[in-house]
């Protein structure tokens, strides 16, 4: 099925580090959003971004809606344990279905 | 306001049976989608509804259908089950005076098929 194209796959990283993932897509997306996903739990949203060139911020996490509606990245500042889980993005372009697209997501380990 | 709740948590079938899982979505959402996620992969759309009807289909074969109820909740029943079936089954529900895209998500069924 159709994917974004996430990277990285994998990061390890220590505490207190400044983190930063992407997403772009072949197609253009009019809605784009981050969630993160625990073992053994659902995703859960994190940040939605509505306008190409939007820059948003939840707490310590920032993420943009790219220019050509075609990426997105996520910003994660000052890292904490409770960071550690995977990040998707997904792309929403259907008018009418609200179907989302998701990355392979990011994995994020942290070393204390 | 109570979230996304879906069951059973987890479900063992073989191979040729049916299955039906459940989603009762979050407080005043009326729109429910469903997901499959295998391992290591992202979650990949199956089907939408809407009013109680299907509302966008994914990728997948009609011996994967629905049914949405009057009090929003869903079913997803999956016939004739493969071993590729296996996977983790998340349900989202979206309000109708939220974003787009804004879809909040159960904890997911966790589906083995043998």
């Amino acid at each position: 099925g159709q994917q974004l194209n996430q990277s990285p796959q994998s990061m390890f990283i220590q505490e207190g580090e400044d983190v930063s993932m992407n997403c772009t897509s072949s197609s253009i997306f009019n809605t784009w959003l981050w969630y993160k996903q625990e073992p053994g739990e659902g995703p859960v949203l994190l940040i939605a971004l509505y306008k190409a060139g939007e820059l948003t911020s939840n707490g310590r996490l920032t993420a943009q809606f790219g220019i050509t509606r075609k990426d997105s990245f996520l910003n994660i500042s000052a890292s904490i344990p409770s960071d550690v889980g995977i990040y998707f993005c997904a792309g929403q372009g259907d008018q009418g279905a609200q179907k989302l697209v998701f990355g392979q997501g990011t994995r994020l380990t942290i070393n204390p | 306001e109570t979230g996304v709740t879906q069951s059973p948590t987890h479900l063992i079938k073989t191979r040729g049976q049916q299955v039906t899982l459940r989603c009762s979505s979050q407080s005043g959402h009326n729109t429910v989608s469903w997901y499959q996620q295998a391992l290591g992969q992202g979650p990949q759309f199956i089907f939408q509804y809407y009013r109680e009807e299907e509302n966008g289909r994914g990728n997948f074969p009609p011996r994967f259908s629905g049914l949405q109820f009057p009090n929003y909740s869903s079913e997803l029943n999956v016939n004739a089950l493969e071993l590729d079936d296996s996977a983790l089954y998340l349900c989202a529900s979206t309000h109708p005076r939220g974003g787009g895209g804004e879809q909040f998500f159960g904890p997911g069924t966790r589906l083995t098929v043998l």
